[in-house]
């Protein structure tokens, strides 16, 4: 059973049309819910960190907030630059460490 | 960027051979990953180390095995490689405060193709 998911799986907005990827979840006692963005041939980027139900954080035209079961990375007028992979991950309980665990991504691609 | 280089970047090889693919950092971060991305799948934990000679599976580790002697070096080891290993395999790191594991910062990927 996944622990993270995210829709949709594909995205394509015209530059400047605002929108929302979202990420949900199912793990207990949640340490930490991550976004990543990777572009092709690459090895994915770290965007943001978010730890509890709240907390909103900024990056240029990228927003992501935090629920007890989901993550939102809205995107704000966007440009064909923002057209990449989107990743969400939490931190997994495994023994005695906390593993990073990946959804299966948000392809975004911005038209211009 | 992190300091983190993966070798080969590239890499075709026949079903049945062994194959060492590597890691290399310079951060000097406690924790190493190996990942697999495959399309429909998206990123999954191979095995991960928490230190040196300190090891552990991950979600699809049968077939793959790691060693770990120095902070800097994690080697991921196909026993025999098969079709369904074809992927892109990932190393990554983070630094880790105890059993807490933040943001991981990757390597570029290796491509390997099992023919």
């Amino acid at each position: 059973e996944d622990q993270v998911t995210q829709s949709p799986e594909a995205l394509r907005l015209q530059e400047g049309e605002s929108s929302s990827l979202n990420c949900s979840y199912t793990v207990s006692g949640l340490r930490g819910l991550f976004w990543y963005r990777q572009d092709p041939g690459k090895g994915p980027e770290f965007l943001f960190t978010l730890y509890s139900a709240g907390e909103e954080k900024e990056k240029e035209r990228l927003k992501a907030t935090l629920t007890k079961k989901e993550s939102f990375l809205h995107i704000t007028a966007p440009k064909p630059e923002d057209s990449a992979t989107y990743l969400c991950a939490v931190q997994v309980s495994s023994g005695g460490s906390y593993i990073p665990t990946f959804g299966r991504g948000t392809s975004l691609i911005v038209h211009p | 960027d992190a300091g983190i280089t993966q070798s080969p970047r590239h890499k075709v090889t026949e079903t049945g051979t062994p194959v060492t693919l590597r890691c290399h950092q310079t951060e000097n971060h406690r924790y190493m990953y190996w990942y697999r991305q495959d399309p429909g799948h998206g990123l999954r934990l191979i095995h991960y180390s928490y230190g040196v000679k300190d090891t552990d599976k991950g979600e699809v580790s049968d077939g793959y095995s790691v060693s770990r002697s120095k902070t800097e070096d994690f080697l991921l080891t196909l026993e025999s490689a098969t079709s369904s290993q074809t992927s892109v395999y990932f190393c990554a790191i983070s630094d880790g405060q105890g059993a807490l594991s933040e943001k991981l910062f990757f390597g570029s990927g290796t491509q390997l193709s099992v023919l």
